[in-house]
């Protein structure tokens, strides 16, 4: 079946460093969404991704849709303390059947 | 909008009892996803239900079951619950299938 893998599993950055997480499905996927989830918190949506090599941008946070719509990324220019927590991509395969989440990536940023 | 709100928000059961969890959607959002997370598995996937019908379940035992009632509400279901199902419960809410999901706070489970 469909699986969603991210990497790095953790990460801990200074204050004021960029910050990368990346996304990678075995099938190819019709759309990918990425969430954040503060600690003690739910998972909130981010953003969603349609088109291959598409790119977003939402303030710091660049979000990136691979050509072959397999794999994703979200990078966080100069992390703020508000920018903890654990991030998932999540994305449905072009069959329709299962929307899929990742393991996430928790990011820690010391001050 | 109101947000998804879920009920109980901390349930503590006991081994072998069985337990029922409720989701209200957003309204106007037919389909409903539920969630089990874990600090070592991340986000499982339980089951989605849309206009009352379960349309994809995840990879869980038959103890886990849920149904979703005429006004998009819905409920899961546990039985002979396990220590292992101690996890916290999240149901999303989103338009259908593949659009952005909207998470309630979730249910905090505990089987002692």
């Amino acid at each position: 079946g469909q699986q969603v893998m991210q990497i790095p599993q953790y990460q801990h950055v200074q204050e004021g460093e960029d910050f990368t997480t990346y996304c990678n499905s075995s099938t190819t996927l019709s759309n990918i969404q990425w969430y954040k989830q503060r600690p003690g918190g739910h998972p909130v949506f981010l953003i969603q991704l349609v088109k291959s090599g598409e790119v977003k941008k939402q303030k710091r946070l660049t979000f990136q849709f691979g050509e072959a719509k397999k794999n994703s990324s979200l990078h966080i220019t100069a992390t703020q303390t508000t920018d903890v927590g654990t991030y998932f991509c999540a994305g449905k395969d072009n069959y329709g059947q299962n929307f899929v989440f990742g393991p996430g990536t928790r990011l820690s940023v010391l001050p | 909008k109101a947000g998804v709100t879920q009920t109980p928000r901390y349930l503590i059961k006991t081994r072998g009892q069985q337990v029922t969890l409720s989701c209200s959607p957003i309204s106007g959002h037919r389909s409903v996803s539920w969630y089990q997370q874990t600090p070592g598995q991340g986000l499982q996937f339980l089951f989605e239900y849309f206009s009352e019908t379960q349309r994809n379940k995840g990879n869980f035992p038959g103890r886990f079951s849920g149904r979703q009632f005429s006004n998009s509400r819905s409920e899961m279901n546990v039985s002979t619950l396990e220590l292992g199902d101690s996890a916290l419960y999240l149901c999303a809410s989103s338009f259908d299938r593949g659009h952005e999901q909207y998470f309630g706070p979730g249910t905090r489970l505990t089987v002692t």
